[in-house]
């Protein structure tokens, strides 16, 4: 099946600094990205889609200028998160849509990036 | 999208078949029924999808009820390997083929 790849897989980062994950589709064409947060003991909350080569949309509430997503190419998504606090602290996960393969719906997921802020 | 609903937990012999429901009562008519599961600290993982007819793969077999109000992923030999958090899922597929999670089935295979 299609790979999706997330980097770095985990990370801990000081209050008020920036840190950005990436998401690499490996052997697809991914038209359409998506991120997920997950705390623990939760179910998988989607936080923006990402279109290659247009601006992202975001879900009611997650804050677009905080999470920063860039998707500028057809295999490679990234998420910033700006100025990280202890809240933001969680299981960050996306996944891609193989836009090239016709009816194939499924989407593919990253392994994750475990991010703590202290 | 529309919402489903899943029991919480499940318990399943390792070798027996785990039948996991789901009811999607407010389902529409172009909506496909996505079904994923997600091992700990794990992204979760593709296993089948249908709109209408009854899908099997190597993975598991979906059995959708004919008014679509309910549906149950069967793995017919479960193994250790395959406890994890089962969802269960709603969309058009359409071209941003959004994927709302909701609770899920935590499936325990026992030894």
């Amino acid at each position: 099946g299609a790979v999706v790849s997330q980097h770095p897989s985990w990370v801990i980062c000081k209050s008020g600094t920036s840190v950005k994950i990436e998401c690499r589709s490996l052997d697809f064409q991914a038209t359409t990205m998506f991120w997920y947060r997950q705390f623990p003991k939760q179910s998988l909350m989607l936080m923006a889609t990402s279109n290659e080569g247009s601006k992202a949309t975001y879900e009611q509430g997650v804050e677009k200028d905080k999470f920063l997503i860039n998707h500028a190419s057809l295999t490679l998504s990234t998420l910033t998160v700006t100025s990280a606090h202890p809240e933001d602290s969680s299981f960050y996960i996306c996944s891609a849509r193989d836009g090239i393969a016709g009816d194939r719906d499924e989407q593919f997921f990253g392994p994750g990036t475990r991010l703590t802020v202290l | 999208d529309a919402k489903t609903t899943q029991p919480p937990s499940m318990d399943c012999a390792e070798g027996r078949a785990a039948n996991l429901p789901c009811n999607h009562s407010t389902i529409s008519g172009n909506e496909y029924v996505y079904w994923y599961r997600q091992i700990h600290s794990q992204g979760p993982q593709y296993i089948i999808h249908g709109l209408k007819n009854n899908e099997t793969n190597e993975m598991a077999s979906l059995i959708i009820t004919e008014d679509r109000k309910s549906s149950t992923l069967i793995l017919p030999h479960a193994t250790l390997r395959d406890t994890a958090v089962y969802y269960c899922i709603v969309t058009d597929g359409g071209a941003t083929n959004k994927l709302i999670f909701g609770t899920g089935t935590l499936l325990a295979v026992q030894p």
